[in-house]
């Protein structure tokens, strides 16, 4: 049972423009939601968090918004840039566990 | 430079024959953790280490065996290899239990095995 869930395998985006990677999850215990990016031939890399008592949280051009009752994540790239293609993981916890839970990826390519 | 390393990188083997995947990390990290990614499916934990000598089961943790001696040390061993073994593994490592800040994770480059 696939407790989060990114729907979208591919994403093709034009350069300059916002980026939206979405996620879903079906465990109410998770509190805590991470956007890992992955290039190949590397390991992910920690992107941004978000805990569930805030719905929003930005870092730069990237942005994640929570909606708890619809248990959605998503993920805004803005600007995209050709920098930003990758596979994108959302991953979920439970009360600050260590355990993370991984949603199946979106690979996200910006094209010029 | 902060980092998490795996040996090998590529790996091609036989059916049965024993192997194993090193996992090494320098942050003084206490959680340790192997992943193994398949496409459709994401990256699936398989076990996991709190600390020296804690280690548990993650979500598919068949045909699967570790150790954590070390602190920096988290080896995966494949005792009996078999084809629906092969996949891309990640060791990963972050801070430890003390709340949200301490999940992030560090992960490692992959191995790629394949068993034949």
């Amino acid at each position: 049972d696939q407790q989060v869930k990114q729907n979208s395998p591919s994403l093709s985006v034009q350069e300059g423009r916002i980026s939206i990677l979405n996620c879903d999850y079906t465990n109410s215990m998770f509190d805590y939601f991470l956007w890992y990016k992955k290039y190949p031939a590397e390991g992910p890399t920690f992107l941004i968090s978000i805990s569930s008592i805030k719905d929003k949280n930005e870092d730069g051009r990237f942005t994640v918004f929570l909606n708890k009752s619809a248990k959605h994540l998503s993920l805004h790239i803005v600007p995209s840039q050709p920098g930003d293609s990758a596979v994108y993981f959302c991953a979920a916890s439970v009360g600050g566990a260590q355990k993370l839970v991984f949603g199946q990826g979106t690979r996200l390519t910006i094209n010029p | 430079e902060a980092q998490v390393t795996q040996n090998p990188r590529y790996l091609i083997t036989v059916t049965g024959k024993k192997l194993t995947v090193t996992c090494s990390q320098n942050m003084n990290h206490e959680y340790m953790s192997w992943y193994r990614q398949d496409p459709g499916l994401g990256l699936r934990q398989i076990y996991y280490s709190m600390n020296v000598e804690v280690t548990d089961k993650g979500d598919v943790p068949e045909g699967y065996k570790v150790s954590r001696k070390e602190k920096r040390n988290f080896p995966l061993i494949l005792e009996s290899p078999s084809p629906n073994q092969t996949s891309l593994y990640f060791c990963a490592s972050s801070k430890g239990t003390g709340g949200f800040s301490y999940n992030e994770q560090f992960f490692g480059p992959g191995t790629r095995l394949t068993v034949l």
